[in-house]
């Protein structure tokens, strides 16, 4: 069973304030590292996919940095707005590729108040 | 439509019955994955699809849960003999390919077994 942690499980954050969480992995065997936003009553919409280690992707105000070696990414979002509320879910896969599906975190739940 | 396609939404049945799930994937993906969330929990894995042929089954809670795809395209996911523990949204996901394609999620089946 993969180890795959997420922190904070929640957060309450202003609006227009900005905030980060993170994703941890085990190190060994990485073969990619998945981000995906899910809004409530809606399914899960991917952000990022993210391979190389010292990646760096954006969209928009949100962006994720990658760092294999040590098992761990960031989410960043700058600037947040109410309509970033969701649950932000990392998931990773080991380099046996899909065999072994990909390993969702529990999520960060996050809450932007106007 | 172009999304991911999953029947029924919704599904109420009696403990001991069987159910079958069905997820229709974007057109040319080869790669399809069942989660499942139960409430409370995260994403939880069940099976990975490449082609018609799935690598690893390990996931599968019990042997009562079964999984087949045919042609390359649909997928069912079939539960035999439900029990209340396997009341849960079932999630359906395609991608391009494994691990460095982005997942695309269907609408999920709420499963409710009374």
């Amino acid at each position: 069973i993969l180890n795959v942690e997420q922190s904070p499980q929640s957060l309450h954050v202003q609006e227009g304030d900005s905030t980060n969480f993170t994703c941890s992995f085990p190190s060994s065997n990485f073969y990619a590292l998945h981000w995906y936003r899910w809004e409530t009553a809606k399914s899960p919409e991917a952000l990022f996919v993210m391979t190389l280690n010292g990646d760096e992707k954006k969209k928009g105000q949100i962006s994720a940095t990658l760092n294999t070696k040590e098992g761990y990414s960031y989410l960043y979002i700058k600037g947040s707005q109410p309509e970033d509320s969701a649950t932000y879910l990392c998931a990773f896969m080991g380099s046996g590729g899909g065999a072994d599906g990909l390993t969702f975190g529990k999520g960060t739940h996050l809450i932007i108040q106007p | 439509g172009a999304g991911v396609s999953q029947s029924p939404s919704n599904k109420v049945t009696e403990k001991g019955k069987d159910v079958e799930l069905r997820c229709d994937p974007i057109s040319g993906h080869t790669a399809l994955y069942w989660y499942r969330q139960s409430l409370g929990q995260g994403l939880e894995f069940l099976i990975y699809f490449q082609g018609n042929s799935a690598p690893d089954k390990s996931g599968l809670p019990s042997d009562r849960f079964s999984a087949e795809r045919t042609g390359g395209s649909v997928s069912t996911l079939t539960i035999q003999r439900t029990q209340q523990e396997d009341s849960a949204v079932y999630l359906c996901a395609s991608s391009s390919g494994p691990g460095t394609g982005a997942l695309h999620f269907g609408n999920g089946t709420r499963l409710t077994v009374t």
